[in-house]
């Protein structure tokens, strides 16, 4: 079956310029969550969807970053005026009640650059 | 994707070899652990959990030992193999519940014929 699928898997963009990435998780799955990964540094928490429950946001490191899940499925997290040290592989990863215990399965992330 | 965990701490073995990663976790309210596996260019996998009511856990070739005295955590690989080279994350849940993880900063398993 299809695992978690995201894109682009590469986007360079200028400093200043807004960004939407994409997730698509495992259907069925409730919960979506999205972390950023800087070069040679662990995962970092952004953000948490579960089924219709306001999201958990407290990882977002500033308000130009935002995230919506439309219809339960799809997410899109926005930076905008985006700043060099955005730079980083972010990763999207999702999980189903019906699992073990928060077993997130990861999407290959997308790498922003932002020059 | 992008290669991740250039300046990562490294642990190189001989394939064949035993390896042994460590972590120390941070939350003394964490009561569920894993271990992930991330390959190059690729998301992270789940490889092993543990929960805290437990001190071992085994997996096929990989076993999880925790120590919650001193916040300790590590996963064993036995007969290393060329393709279990990757960079090796243990993540707990803190007191968020089971579903907002914390990550540590990850080792890099280097295997070498």
């Amino acid at each position: 079956g299809a695992g978690v699928s995201q894109s682009p898997s590469n986007k360079v963009t200028e400093k200043g310029k807004d960004v939407e990435l994409r997730c698509d998780p495992i259907s069925g799955h409730t919960a979506l969550y999205w972390y950023r990964q800087s070069l040679g540094q662990g995962l970092e928490f952004l953000i948490y969807f579960q089924g219709n429950s306001a999201p958990d946001k407290s990882g977002l490191p500033s308000d130009r970053f935002s995230a919506e899940r439309t219809g339960g499925s799809v997410s899109t997290l926005t930076i905008q005026r985006t700043q060099q040290e955005d730079s980083a592989v972010y990763l999207c990863a999702s999980s189903s009640p019906s699992g073990r215990a928060n077993e997130q399965f990861f999407g290959p992330g997308t790498r922003l650059t932002v020059l | 994707g992008e290669s991740v965990g250039l300046h990562l701490p490294t642990l190189s073995v001989q394939e064949g070899d035993n390896s042994i990663i460590n972590c120390a976790y941070s939350n003394s309210a964490s009561d569920y652990f894993i271990w992930y596996k991330q390959e190059s260019g690729k998301g992270p996998q789940f490889i092993i959990d543990i929960r805290s009511n437990m001190d071992k856990r085994q997996g096929q070739r990989v076993t999880v030992l925790l120590n919650k005295t001193v916040k300790h955590l590590s996963l064993q690989i036995a007969a290393t193999q060329p393709g279990d080279s990757a960079v090796y994350f243990c993540a707990e849940n803190g007191a968020g519940g089971y579903n907002k993880l914390i990550f540590g900063a990850g080792t890099r398993l280097a295997v070498h014929p």
